[in-house]
């Protein structure tokens, strides 16, 4: 079973819907990372989650919003969606005592696609 | 702040040949660097990363890389390619964020560097 699951895989939606994106592990670990990649630009930062009662904005946070239900779950959320926000999402996950050598470990991404 | 450029977007190259994917990123006192893969349709994993001591890191299948600090560079290297290494390839810098926060570990990527292994 995979360490970093991903819910759902692909997903369209209509422009002004709400939708959420949810991560699960069963790594163990305390910090949980919402990326979203565009062609062209790598992955850029939205939220990150130290723990269940600590959340940071990331460099792109406009527009999203985040949750974290358990150690184990961190789920994105786009209250009104917008074409832009068409993208492929990741979640990822490392260890906190890694610090800044610690290698983060990518859920397999959802495909958003807002029309 | 950090940044890391990848200088090329795509690398074409035929099977069993030697392949660089080139990474360079901005100066910093300390310095972490990190290579991943992302094969189709599948989320990302670490193949190597740089953290001290060699310059010289080996990594997964067969790929290693080089850190040079006078360049600001750590280009991957394999010596011969497979068909199965087709894939994209994002080099990292790890930046702290905050001095109080334990050294979170933020990444910045560079844009990516699609290799295409041909037959």
């Amino acid at each position: 079973d995979a360490d970093v699951t991903q819910t759902p895989r692909n997903r369209i939606t209509k422009t002004g819907k709400r939708i959420m994106l949810e991560c699960s592990q069963t790594k163990g670990h305390d910090r949980m990372y919402w990326y979203r990649q565009d062609p062209g630009l790598g992955l850029r930062l939205i939220y990150y989650s130290f723990d269940v009662k600590d959340i940071n904005k990331g460099e792109i946070s406009d527009g999203y919003s985040v949750s974290r239900q358990a150690q184990a779950k961190f789920s994105l959320s786009l209250e009104s969606a917008i074409p832009n926000q068409t993208a492929l999402y990741f979640c990822a996950t490392s260890r906190s005592s890694g610090g800044m050598t610690d290698t983060q470990y990518f859920g397999p991404g959802t495909r958003l696609t807002v029309l | 702040a950090q940044s890391v450029t990848q200088l090329d977007s795509q690398v074409p190259v035929f099977e069993e040949a030697p392949v660089e994917l080139r990474c360079n990123y901005s100066s910093s006192v300390s310095v972490y660097l990190f290579w991943y893969v992302q094969y189709p349709n599948q989320g990302l994993q670490l193949l190597l990363k740089y953290l001290s001591g060699s310059t010289l890191v080996k990594g997964i299948n067969g790929f290693e890389a080089e850190f040079n600090k006078s360049q600001t560079s750590f280009h991957l290297r394999k010596p011969s390619v497979h068909i199965s290494d087709t894939a994209e390839y994002f080099c990292a810098v790890s930046q702290e964020v905050d001095a109080f926060s334990g050294g979170y570990n933020k990444l910045i990527f560079g844009a990516g560097t699609r290799l295409a292994v041909h037959p």
